[in-house]
């Protein structure tokens, strides 16, 4: 069965240092992979996602991933975080395609807070 | 930018009561989705929607919950006799058909469901 698992409640990061958000799946065959981010009161925004091709992903915000297959990961990381950024990151995996629809399956979730 | 609009926010209802959550999904999208998060838990998949039918539904949705487009704008989330364990937060979403299973899925703000 398809799982997103995100190994860490919270990050804490200093503003201006490079943050990294972790995330693993399992899935049979190859994975789609997405980052959704949560700031409070609002829906789940998109960041990224990972189809195929080159395993460095770059999204919005400044924000990129890495794919690695060997290690099924799709780690979130940004150069120089910044205080908005400070939100719940979601990792998804998409569990099912059939004619054109995407059941994602979610991960737990990471607070990543951020300090000035 | 597009935006998937649900309401209500927040509702209260007692125990047993019938509860209609409603959602405007993107104009052009053509595939609409609920999900839950109860609180401190993971977001949920409950179904997909398509052609005015049910694409894909999980366990979570059972016969209390039903799905319905009354019309060409809106989608509906209906918990016919609620339950304490119904209380989270239920978000909409919508997509277009990508044929690689990549397409994305634009989440509302979502609707806080509280049972007593």
């Amino acid at each position: 069965a398809q799982s997103v698992a995100q190994p860490e409640d919270q990050v804490n990061v200093a503003e201006g240092n490079p943050l990294t958000v972790k995330c693993t799946y399992s899935v049979s065959g190859n994975p789609y992979l997405f980052w959704y981010v949560q700031y409070p009161n609002r829906g789940l925004q998109f960041l990224l996602k990972y189809i195929t091709g080159d395993n460095l992903v770059k999204g919005s915000y400044g924000f990129e991933a890495e794919f690695n297959k060997s290690q099924t990961s799709f780690h979130l990381k940004k150069p120089s975080a910044l205080v908005s950024d400070s939100a719940l990151y979601f990792c998804a995996v998409s569990a099912t395609f059939s004619g054109g629809y995407n059941k994602l399956i979610f991960g737990a979730g990471t607070r990543l807070a951020v300090h000035p | 930018e597009p935006e998937v609009t649900q309401t209500p926010s927040h509702q209260v209802t007692q125990m047993g009561q019938e509860v209609i959550l409603r959602c405007v999904p993107i104009s052009n999208h053509l595939y609409f989705y609920w999900y839950r998060q109860i609180l401190g838990q993971k977001v949920e998949f409950l179904v997909s929607f398509y052609n005015n039918e049910i694409s894909e539904k999980s366990e979570i949705f059972d016969d209390q919950f039903s799905v319905e487009r009354p019309d060409g704008s809106n989608f509906t989330l209906k918990i016919r006799s609620t339950k304490l364990e119904d209380s989270a937060m239920y978000f909409c979403a919508s997509s277009v058909p990508l044929p690689s299973g990549a397409n994305v899925l634009t989440f509302g703000a979502g609707s806080r469901l509280t049972v007593l």
